[in-house]
């Protein structure tokens, strides 16, 4: 099955910088690539998903990568606000999978005003 | 509110007792996913069902089972509770096939005492 490793587990950044999350996935049949954000005690809501006959996707201060050939894609937030602090998740499906979302470990982001 | 209800959103129960957690997921939406989440822990994959059959099956105790009946809504069943079955429980849904994003709910939180 699909196997998806997400790094860093945390992250602290100062207000304004950029993060970078990263993951690689196992399953070279996986097509679909959300990442998701959770803040503390609340449900994880989706942000931005990428396919895989696409390099790159943007949505404001938000981007996501992919690269099939090394299997990984990665999460970039720039211009970081307080309010970007959360855990985020990304996740890989596709293939004989029937829809099921294989999380990475997820990354802890702490923004510091 | 996502479209994805769940309750009860709390449960306090003793060890050993038997609790239903309950799932409608947003309309239209055929796949129904269950995952437990401990305090610090990511997303840990329970079941899946699809338009009422069992689709994929993740680290589910024995002491768990679910099923999903035909209006769609998804029943999660834990017995014999014990400490660390304490938790959070999201139910999340999708569109039908591989290349969706979940839609989570606001999930149950479990508390074993």
């Amino acid at each position: 099955g699909e196997n998806v490793e997400q790094h860093p587990s945390t992250l602290s950044v100062q207000e304004g910088d950029s993060a970078v999350i990263k993951c690689t996935y196992s399953d070279s049949a996986s097509n679909y690539f959300p990442w998701y954000k959770q803040e503390l005690g609340k449900r994880p809501q989706l942000i931005i998903d990428i396919r895989s006959n696409v390099g790159e996707k943007k949505d404001q201060r938000i981007a996501v990568t992919l690269n099939k050939t090394a299997k990984h894609f990665s999460l970039h937030i720039t211009e970081t606000q307080p309010e970007d602090s959360a855990v985020y998740f990304c996740a890989a499906t596709g293939g004989t999978s029937y829809g099921k979302l294989t999380f990475g470990q997820g990354t802890i982001l702490t923004v510091h005003p | 509110d996502s479209g994805v209800t769940q309750t009860p959103k709390h449960l306090i129960t003793a060890t050993g007792q038997r609790v239903t957690l309950r799932c409608s997921p947003r309309s239209g939406d055929l796949s129904v996913y269950w995952y437990q989440q401990s305090l610090d822990q990511g997303l840990q994959f329970l079941i899946q069902y699809y338009n009422g059959e069992e689709r994929a099956k993740g680290n589910i105790l024995e002491r768990f089972s679910a099923q999903q009946f035909p209006d769609l809504h998804s029943e999660l069943n834990l017995s014999s509770l014990e400490l660390g079955d304490s938790a959070l429980y999201f139910c999340a849904s999708s569109g039908p096939g591989a290349g969706y994003g979940y839609t989570f709910g606001s999930g149950t939180r479990l508390t074993v005492v």
